[in-house]
């Protein structure tokens, strides 16, 4: 199974709404990384969020990570039309340098 | 360019004949990924490479898929007598030597098996 899994698959939010993903992972990690992804394009790197931390902020964006419960947030506050994308949490693990991607969340902001 | 760069950007082929997809990673990055995204997936990592070695190939799905890297820049990724089920969209990542850096991505390659 994948390490990372994001809730919800979809999300549908009116623009100026703030939008909340979750991504829950099984084992301990190093660091977690957020990722946008646009139709037909690659992925967009957004913001990391290191073990040892419990939240970060870039622009619009916050990340919390609860190791204890193994789960991270993205809030998206204030949402654009052009926030529109599938949005990705990705795991690293102690040991290798490998991201464990999981299944996404959609995000369709409406004007 | 700048980024990461994946070539073709679309690739439609007969089931048994064999591909290659190019990816030319952003200056400087000495780590590469190549990465399988199936229709509204998430990422399958196939094979990682730190300079032109290759630590982990363990996503690799069969030996019909292989990869090199020359020169510590391009990469190739090689599926021999291809599947409809290989049919996936093909994505290259590079980032700098430093363990579990932002990863930067190509724009992929959409691979069709008919």
């Amino acid at each position: 199974s994948q390490q990372g899994e994001e809730d919800p698959q979809a999300l549908s939010i009116q623009e100026g709404e703030n939008a909340t993903m979750n991504c829950s992972y099984k084992t301990s990690i190093n660091n977690l990384q957020w990722y946008r992804q646009n139709s037909g394009r690659g992925l967009v790197h957004l913001i990391l969020i290191r073990s040892n931390e419990r939240e970060k902020h870039s622009g619009r964006l916050r990340v919390t990570l609860d190791t204890s419960k193994k789960s991270s947030s993205l809030l998206i506050t204030a949402s654009r039309a052009a926030d529109t994308a599938s949005y990705f949490c990705a795991t690293l693990k102690a040991a290798g340098n490998k991201l464990t991607f999981g299944g996404g969340t959609r995000v369709l902001v409406k004007p | 360019g700048a980024g990461v760069s994946q070539s073709p950007s679309n690739k439609v082929t007969e089931k048994g004949k064999d591909v290659e997809l190019r990816c030319d990673p952003i200056s400087g990055h000495t780590a590469l990924y190549w990465y399988r995204q199936s229709l509204g997936q998430g990422l399958e990592f196939l094979i990682y490479f730190q300079g032109n070695s290759a630590p982990d190939k363990s996503g690799l799905p069969s030996d019909r898929f292989s990869a090199e890297r020359t020169g510590g820049s391009v990469s190739t990724l090689t599926i021999q007598r291809t599947q409809q089920e290989d049919s996936a969209v093909y994505l290259c990542a590079s980032s700098l030597a430093d363990y579990g850096q932002p990863q930067h991505f190509g724009d992929g390659t959409r691979l069709s098996i008919l």
